[in-house]
């Protein structure tokens, strides 16, 4: 079945304590992105992928960073967690050349105390 | 920032009303998706267009693409409690591949 996982669901921590969701797909998608969605500002790009070892920002990258060691897996990295990245992530992946449909992982919720 | 505006944030129909959701962008987009999200998930693919001008239907749904192709739409008729969530539209901007998306707009169905 196709699919993107993301690992945790859910997960509360405390400030300053790194943390790395993971995120994998199996359909072999050169795209891969993040994304947290905050109330009120609808889904808002961290960073995106267009293939291994390629990573750029996106809107709201300050906090985070990622690596693309292979194809298939994109961590989040959170190296020193505040309250303010308390949010829904969601990692998301698509081909490059088309179609350009998107297919999101089922989400982490992260809290931040 | 976001260049692509979506209106309305939110909407509250009584069940089998009509719904729209619109999308706007200050540039010209190649090509435009919509995505759904029902409460407690995560976004799922709709549809894409392509073309100016392009129309296309899903059952009581349906999506228009701008002629100069920097507006969309998703209208819905007859609303039904299955299709509460938040609708989103996304398009690369700026010349990019990079799809940014749209805030979405909650749509609230009252039975």
């Amino acid at each position: 079945e196709a699919q993107v996982t993301q690992n945790p669901r859910y997960l509360i921590t405390v400030t300053g304590k790194k943390l790395t969701v993971t995120c994998s797909q199996n359909m072999n998608h050169e795209y891969m992105s993040w994304y947290r969605q905050d109330p009120g500002l609808g889904l808002r790009q961290i960073y995106y992928s267009m293939n291994v070892e390629v990573t750029d920002k996106g809107d709201v990258p300050e906090g985070y960073k990622v690596s693309r060691k292979e194809k298939r897996n994109f961590p989040l990295i959170l190296e020193s967690p505040s309250p303010n990245q308390t949010s829904l992530y969601f990692c998301a992946s698509s081909f490059l050349a088309g179609p350009y449909e998107q297919y999101f992982g089922p989400g982490t919720r992260l809290t931040v105390t | 920032g976001q260049q692509v505006m979506q209106i309305p944030q939110y909407q509250h129909v009584q069940e089998g009303e009509d719904f729209t959701t619109y999308c706007n962008s200050s540039t010209t987009l190649s090509n435009i998706q919509w995505y759904k999200q029902r409460p407690g998930g995560h976004p799922v693919f709709l549809i894409q267009l392509v073309k100016s001008g392009e129309v296309k239907k899903q059952k009581r749904l349906t999506f228009q693409f701008g002629e100069a192709k920097k507006n969309s739409s998703l209208h819905i008729t007859a609303t039904q409690t299955t299709d509460v969530g938040t609708y989103f539209c996304a398009g690369p901007t700026g010349g990019s591949y990079i799809p940014t998306f749209g805030r979405g707009t909650s749509l609230i169905v009252h039975p």
